[in-house]
């Protein structure tokens, strides 16, 4: 199975920092990943999807970047809404696989 | 507007059945590629199974493969997990989605169901 690692596991920021989270799979998986958001209570969102494709919908502050085994997540002005916990997930093989996620808090 | 709303869930015993159901509506179902995707409490997202439109193909986590079993009626837009030989490990809540086209990304989520297994 393809095992993924996100880093950091939890940060803290402020409204308008830039964030960044890295998400590494244990083999290559070509641009196989998407990213979801998920706030308390809530159903996940899908935010990217591809690597480095923004859904329909997403703000354009939220980017996705890499291939192969090494990916971020950055969010270039925190806004009060994305406060959430933020998860990769890749679809190159069965099992599909998610990170273990990334709490962004205050 | 798409709409995936699961039920069924409930608390049973360990070694017990249960069936999640998810009603769609809004997209074309019987073309459309169909996950269960769950999240344990205070845990992170675990993929399922997987239905192919047609319920010709079915994919399945390895922990739950000849336990659970994914099915379809295309003709009432239902999708549908039972559950069988439930271990306290099931314990989850267990979202109803849609992938995007053929490609095993959860584009739209249902609300989820809670399955609790405990005696």
């Amino acid at each position: 199975d393809i095992q993924l690692t996100q880093s950091p596991s939890f940060l803290s920021a402020s409204v308008g920092d830039r964030v960044t989270i890295t998400c590494r799979a244990s083999q290559g998986i070509s641009s196989y990943l998407a990213w979801y958001q998920q706030k308390p209570g809530k159903v996940p969102k899908l935010l990217i999807h591809t690597a480095s494709t923004l859904q329909s919908g997403v703000p354009s502050r939220f980017s996705g970047r890499g291939s192969g085994t090494e990916f971020t997540l950055t969010i270039s002005s925190l806004q009060p809404e994305d406060f959430a916990t933020y998860y990769c997930q890749q679809r190159s093989t069965y099992p599909v696989t998610f990170g273990p996620g990334t709490k962004v808090d205050v | 507007e798409v709409y995936l709303v699961e039920s069924g869930g409930r608390l049973a015993q360990p070694g017990g059945s249960l069936t999640l159901s998810c009603a769609v509506s809004g997209f074309t179902f019987s073309n459309s590629f169909m996950s269960w995707v769950r999240q344990a409490p205070g845990k992170g997202l675990e993929w399922v199974a997987t239905i192919w439109p047609d319920g010709s193909d079915k994919k399945y986590l390895e922990s739950v493969r000849g336990r659970f079993t994914v099915s379809r009626d295309n003709a009432d837009n239902s999708l549908y997990l039972q559950m069988n030989s439930l271990r306290a490990d099931d314990t989850a809540v267990y979202f109803c989605t849609r992938l995007m086209g053929s490609v095993t990304t959860f584009h739209y989520w249902g609300q989820g169901t809670l399955v609790t297994v405990s005696s």
